[in-house]
């Protein structure tokens, strides 16, 4: 079974550019939620899609964006890049129908904004 | 305000020892609570976990303790190997909202062959 596939693996983007990062979920799997992973900062949360809406947010500036499509693939949009927005962002599906079941995390896209 | 707290920030342990790792949460709403593992260059990925109910859970080498009153849980790794040397992460979640996980900053685990 394949897990949870994040694409690209690395990214370099200057300041000021906008990037998106794609992730494929588990087969079945229709919910699909976004995290930014920082030293000083840790594991937040960002966002999290089921059926196409954004049913849960994190405390993140609108530069910050996401969507899912029909098929379950989310991909997120951070505009207008910052220094700060240097990080792993992983996401992690799960069965939107049952709690923490199955929740797993793909390997993340390393951004790093120079 | 960090809905989770977790300690220590570092941990050694010798091969065979007890590692443990302890967190503390504010918000009696959550209801769910993993332990998760990482590898450098890899996502977390879930080790186990525990809901309110129960104050113990036993996986093979992993427990998890939880203390209700004191919104307490920790996490014991028995007979320690240098291959679980990783990140460890406590998150919590709530019923409301079971796929926001709300995370502690993570133990640093090095254990000495």
């Amino acid at each position: 079974k394949a897990g949870v596939t994040q694409t690209p693996r690395y990214l370099i983007k200057t300041r000021g550019q906008q990037v998106t990062l794609s992730c494929s979920p588990i087969s079945g799997h229709r919910s699909v939620s976004w995290y930014q992973q920082t030293p000083g900062q840790g594991l937040q949360f960002l966002f999290e899609y089921f059926s196409e809406t954004q049913r849960n947010k994190g405390n993140f500036p609108g530069r910050f964006s996401g969507r899912q499509f029909s098929n379950s693939r989310s991909e997120m949009n951070v505009s207008t890049l910052e220094l700060g927005d240097s990080a792993l962002y992983l996401c992690a599906s799960s069965l939107a129908d049952r709690p923490n079941y199955g929740y797993t995390f793909g390997s993340g896209t390393r951004l790093t904004v120079v | 305000q960090q809905q989770v707290k977790q300690s220590p920030q570092s941990l050694i342990v010798q091969k065979g020892g007890i590692s443990i790792i302890n967190c503390a949460y504010e918000n009696t709403a959550f209801d769910y609570f993993p332990w998760y593992q990482q590898f450098p260059g890899k996502g977390p990925a879930l080790l186990i976990a525990i809901r309110p109910d129960v104050s113990e859970k036993k996986e093979g080498r992993f427990t998890i303790s939880f203390n209700k009153s004191a919104k307490q849980f920790s996490l014991h790794i028995m007979d320690s190997q240098p291959g679980d040397s990783a990140t460890y992460f406590c998150a919590a979640s709530g019923a409301d909202n079971f796929n926001k996980f709300y995370f502690g900053s993570g133990t640093k685990l090095n254990v000495k062959p």
